[in-house]
């Protein structure tokens, strides 16, 4: 079975500083996909990042790089300079497969960031 | 390009009641997918469908069901619902191609059972 640990309920940082979300996973499959997904306080799931197991760089989208440690089962969010935008919740997502001839998205439960004037 | 859409926004529903929410997508995505969010959780898969007329149930799909005869469209049944199924509801869809796994979601249905 697929687990996302996110062992983070929350989380504080100053304004324009760096902070890293941290997210372990378990899985037996050896393709599978990880993701981070913002969700604000507005409800919406907003899609941050991926990286994919054979992937050999970590993913990177603008402020946000992907900490891909594949030894480790780890795959820690960096946000750069944060902004006071960025204050929401966080969920690593993997993607795997689940039997059946079908992936499936097992999300954690979550790191509430919040970014401090 | 409207993306995932999905009515209603709210819903409060009485203990037995009955009720379909709706998701649709202009993507023309193979993959749809149904989430509950409980408070201060991630989200759980309810079911999916990797095209239309194929659906399969998810990791907690009792007290749901689906249907897909178009590409399009994915709507969820609630039958009976009962208190436990109060929750924030996402629909999502996807390529789940090597060129985009990426899932995009609609924005949500919040439904209360009374």
């Amino acid at each position: 079975a697929q687990k996302i640990t996110q062992t983070q309920p929350g989380m504080f940082v100053q304004e324009k500083e760096a902070v890293t979300l941290d997210c372990t996973y378990d899985t037996s499959d050896p393709s599978y996909g990880l993701f981070w997904y913002k969700q604000p306080s507005s409800g919406e799931m907003i899609f941050l990042i991926y990286q994919g197991s054979y992937d050999q760089q970590n993913a990177t989208e603008g402020r946000y790089s992907l900490n891909f440690q594949k030894a480790r089962k780890s795959a820690n969010l960096v946000i750069s300079a944060s902004q006071l935008g960025d204050s929401a919740m966080y969920f690593c997502a993997m993607r795997a497969y689940s039997g059946a001839g079908s992936y499936q998205l097992t999300f954690g439960k979550g790191t509430k960031l919040s970014v401090i004037p | 390009n409207a993306g995932v859409t999905q009515t209603p926004k709210f819903r409060i529903l009485k203990i037995g009641q009955s009720m379909t929410l709706q998701c649709a997508q202009d993507m023309n995505h193979n993959y749809m997918y149904w989430y509950r969010q409980d408070p201060g959780m991630g989200l759980k898969l309810i079911y999916y469908s990797v095209g239309a007329g194929i659906t399969d149930k998810g990791e907690v799909p009792n007290g749901y069901n689906v249907s897909r005869s178009t590409t399009e469209d994915f709507p969820l049944r609630l039958e009976l619902a009962a208190p436990s199924q109060t929750s924030v509801y996402f629909c999502a869809s996807s390529q789940d191609t090597s060129l985009n796994y990426e899932q995009y979601f609609g924005p949500g249905t919040r439904l209360t059972v009374t």
